[in-house]
């Protein structure tokens, strides 16, 4: 069964507290992504992997920090320097080709929430 | 700056009334235009791809266009199940990244 699965389904922390998303694709897919999506706003992009060791910041990396030590493998830990990760956490992946973009497969998404 | 605005922001139809979204872009440089659809505490699905102006895809009661400006999703007929939350994004040759637009909400009353 193909498909990207993301762990847990919902995520309390603590404050002070360092969390690990995770994700996983059986897609064969060469780049994964971490969208945070919130009320009202689009989904903006945290980080992106196109190979194994090698990723880069999006437009709001700060607070966060990834590994790609698998092409199946993305996590995504969100570090007590993010002062607001309430939010919907979706990761993607998609195949590569130069110069376009393809298409993009999402997650079901973890909801992080901060008691 | 790339920029991608959807309109209307929600929109409330009555079964069987037809309809379209309008997912306008600026970008430099459009290489990919995507569709998706998402439920609530959901991921998004994936929709359509579009990748040139004139280019238009079909699926159940569902039609994405595109021009130089703007992609149309065009729904037919609709359903309640097609209740949900459209999201339209480009890929530009300016970034190299994918720019997502705030999505329209659908709701279809039977």
């Amino acid at each position: 069964d193909g498909g990207i699965t993301q762990s847990p389904k919902y995520l309390f922390r603590k404050e002070g507290q360092n969390v690990t998303l995770s994700c996983e694709q059986n897609l064969n897919h060469d780049a994964m992504y971490w969208y945070r999506q919130d009320p009202g706003q689009g989904l903006r992009l945290i980080y992106y992997s196109q190979i194994v060791n090698d990723f880069q910041k999006g437009d709001i990396a700060e607070g966060y920090s990834v590994s790609r030590e698998k092409k199946e493998s993305f996590p995504l830990t969100v570090t007590s320097a993010q002062k607001n990760p309430t939010a919907f956490y979706l990761c993607a992946t998609s195949g590569l080709r130069a110069g376009f973009g393809e298409t993009q497969y999402f997650g079901p998404g973890t909801r992080l929430l901060v008691l | 700056e790339d920029q991608v605005t959807q309109s209307p922001e929600a929109l409330r139809l009555q079964e069987g009334e037809s309809s379209s979204l309008n997912c306008s872009y600026t970008v430099s440089g459009l290489r990919g235009l995507f569709w998706y659809r998402q439920d609530p505490g959901k991921g998004p699905e994936f929709l359509f791809t579009l990748y040139s102006a004139g280019e238009e895809k079909e699926k159940e009661r569902l039609k994405a266009t595109l021009t130089k400006k703007e992609s149309f999703l065009h729904i037919t007929a609709p359903k309640p199940e097609d209740s949900a939350t459209y999201l339209c994004a480009v890929f530009t040759s300016g970034t190299y990244k994918y720019i997502f637009g705030t999505g329209t909400r659908l709701k279809v009353l039977a």
